[in-house]
């Protein structure tokens, strides 16, 4: 059974530019979660996705948005990036609300913003 | 808002020690407990989970962790460590009805020795 995909692994992009994440979960899986990971604050929720629905959100700035497509595919963007955006992104996705936690986790994308 | 201590940052052991990492968490309410861990070069694990029931629970590779509700605590333990152990382990907690994403602590980074 194929694992949860995430593309790009690797990106670089410069301040006040804007970026998109992808995310393919499990097959079967309907629900899919972001997080940020960083090494001062280690990781971070950024939101949940159920149906095409956001459910739930962490505590970041608007400028970081998700979404979800009916085939559970998701991505997120965040835009006019700042130094601190420089992360790794990890993708998690589960058989579907409620979110009891167990998580399967893609191997990130990593975005350094110069 | 929840929030979850990890109490060693780093820990360096040799092969067929102890092992005892400790997790404390502040959440007044019923929780969902997890220990993830991420090998190197891997992505993100479920290494075990407490919902409910027997306060012991078991997982893989021989690890097991202990949930103390008047300590808010659920440490993680092994017996007897290997090499293969070394890699980066994360406590987690959600509320227990899964509404909100998991909360991670800042994760303990072990080094076993040959």
């Amino acid at each position: 059974k194929a694992g949860v995909t995430q593309t790009p692994r690797y990106l670089i992009k410069t301040r006040g530019q804007q970026v998109t994440l992808s995310c393919s979960p499990i097959s079967g899986h309907r629900s899919v979660s972001w997080y940020q990971q960083t090494p001062g604050q280690g990781l971070q929720f950024l939101f949940e996705y159920f149906s095409e629905t956001q459910r739930n959100k962490g505590n970041f700035p608007g400028r970081f948005s998700g979404r979800q497509f009916s085939n559970s595919r998701s991505e997120m963007n965040v835009s006019t990036l700042e130094l601190g955006d420089s992360a790794l992104y990890l993708c998690a996705s589960f058989v579907g609300p409620p979110n009891t936690g167990e998580l399967f986790f893609g191997e990130g994308s990593r975005l350094t913003v110069l | 808002a929840q929030s979850v201590s990890q109490h060693n940052h780093h820990v360096i052991l040799s092969e067929a020690a102890s092992l005892e990492l400790g997790c404390n968490y502040s959440y007044g309410g019923t929780v969902n407990l997890f220990w993830y861990v991420q090998y190197p070069g891997q992505h993100l694990q479920l290494l075990l989970k407490y919902f409910s029931g027997d306060p012991l629970v078991k997982g893989i590779k021989g690890f097991e962790a202990e949930f103390i509700k008047s300590k808010f605590s659920f440490n993680l333990r092994k017996p007897s460590v290997q090499w293969s152990d070394t890699a980066e382990y994360f406590c987690a907690v959600n509320d227990g009805g899964g509404a909100d994403g998991l909360t991670f602590g800042k994760g303990t980074h072990l080094i076993i020795q040959p």
